[in-house]
């Protein structure tokens, strides 16, 4: 039972414009969300958080709105560079404990 | 010290082998956590350590044996694997719960032959 899901396994995009990841969720108790970004051969990399009772946090170039009714999630990349280029995990874990959950991951490609 | 280490970064290990992994963080994180993830799929929480006690076991099998000495060291103890078992494990640490960040390791890439 998957609970965090990125549909598309891949995404690619012009240096300089914008990458949009999107991630749903099926679980009502998570109160906190998170993306990573993993290079190869290396672990997963925090990148930016959000809490549920917020819509959306900003942090550089990268954003993350959340719509608690639908259930989804997305990061906004602008402008995207090509050392963006990575596999970004979504993930999502309630408040109460340490049970994260990880989506399967999108490949984000920049092309220069 | 911002890192998490784990050892080996490969292991080959035949099927009635008993192997370990290591994990060790110096950043006085309380929680620690091993994954395993397989090729195109998800990390899969294993097993969680907070303050050194084992707080969450996600059903793994008995062949996975989690061990928390202190608080900066996780060992994962295997014995007896599967073919089904090679993976790349996982471990993290985090201050705390819900919107810290895991700080992860690089993984250990595990064959079971």
């Amino acid at each position: 039972d998957q609970q965090v899901k990125q549909n598309s396994p891949s995404l690619s995009v012009q240096e300089g414009r914008i990458s949009i990841l999107n991630c749903d969720y099926t679980n009502s108790m998570f109160d906190y969300f998170l993306w990573y970004k993993k290079y190869p051969a290396e672990g997963p990399t925090f990148l930016i958080s959000i809490s549920s009772i917020k819509d959306k946090n900003e942090d550089g170039r990268f954003t993350v709105f959340l719509n608690k009714s639908a259930k989804h999630l997305s990061l906004h990349i602008v402008p995207s560079q090509p050392g963006d280029s990575a596999v970004y995990f979504c993930a999502a874990s309630p408040g109460n404990n340490n049970d994260m959950r990880f989506g399967a991951g999108t490949r984000l490609t920049v092309k220069p | 010290d911002t890192e998490v280490t784990q050892t080996p970064k490969h292991l080959v290990m035949g099927m009635t082998n008993k192997k370990s992994l290591k994990c060790e963080q110096h950043m006085g994180h309380r929680a620690m956590y091993w994954y395993k993830q397989k090729a195109k799929k998800p990390p899969e929480l294993m097993f969680v350590y907070s303050y050194e006690k084992l707080s969450i076991n996600e059903s793994v099998p008995s062949r996975f044996s989690p061990e928390c000495p202190n608080s900066s060291l996780l060992n994962l103890h295997l014995h007896a694997l599967q073919p089904e078992d090679s993976a790349l494990y996982l471990c993290a640490s985090s201050q705390g719960i819900g919107a810290y960040g895991y700080t992860f390791g690089s993984g250990t890439r595990l064959t079971v032959v």
